[in-house]
């Protein structure tokens, strides 16, 4: 079945920039069927969506974050990845990785809710 | 973007029927039928309990139910029971491809 697995630094110092990556088993990053997103959660607070990808390379940005968020999607290995630049302490939150079916909603196919999470990684921004 | 209005707590006893609202605006909630709730046990990734407004997930128990008016949404946990003690999200799908999620609400079985 479809399991999603992130992996990423732990510690990352103010300023710099913060990348994860998602590895994914039991369906291909490839898929027409999937959309594949990051969501966030800071310590004791609720969750944040960050951002979503499709194979093709369409991206969606969460507008508060757009500026320093770049997704991509790496279909030979199966992964996908958030690079989150000029982080600060705001930015400590476990990170979650999460697919989403392909829906139809008025006239156009879009991501759907997240269906599958990863366990979620930690990401700690201190220097 | 916003983040969708949830109580922060519901409480109720074993047995019982709860509901959790959701309330965000025209553009979100209002607009299209991608709302979608999580629950969340402490230390856990989020588990999708119902999709499309109205749709559970394969293994969800269908003492979970959710159901929107206009621009708000609400889950509903029929029966409720120790397990079901956990936090809850709302999340509704506002154009764009974007998402937007709720403040979440925390459960307390009685």
């Amino acid at each position: 079945q479809l399991q999603l697995q992130e992996s990423g630094p732990g510690l990352v110092k103010p300023s710099e920039t913060l990348s994860l990556t998602c590895t994914v088993s039991g369906a291909f990053t490839s898929s027409s069927r999937y959309y594949w997103g990051w969501i966030r959660q800071p310590p004791g607070r609720g969750l944040e969506w960050i951002a979503t990808i499709y194979y093709s390379g369409i991206t969606y940005y969460n507008p508060s974050l757009e500026t320093r968020v770049t997704i991509s999607v790496d279909t030979s290995r199966n992964q996908f990845s958030l690079k989150l630049s000029s982080v600060t302490a705001a930015d400590t939150a476990v990170y979650y990785c999460a697919s989403q079916k392909e829906t139809y909603s008025g006239n156009d196919w879009v991501p759907g809710g997240f269906d599958i999470w990863g366990q979620g990684t930690m990401a700690i921004v201190s220097s | 973007q916003s983040a969708l209005t949830q109580p922060a707590s519901v409480s109720g006893s074993p047995g019982q029927s709860i509901t959790i609202s959701c309330t965000g605006t025209s553009s979100d909630v209002g607009s299209y039928n991608l709302v979608s709730w999580y629950q969340q046990h402490p230390g856990k990734a989020p588990k999708l309990m119902i999709f499309e407004g109205s749709e559970r997930p394969s293994g969800v128990s269908d003492r979970f139910s959710g159901s929107k008016s206009r621009n708000t949404a609400s889950l509903t946990i029929s029966g409720l029971q120790a397990e079901d003690e956990s936090d809850y999200y709302c999340c509704a799908y506002a154009g764009s491809g974007t998402y937007v999620f709720g403040s979440g609400t925390k459960v307390t079985v009685l």
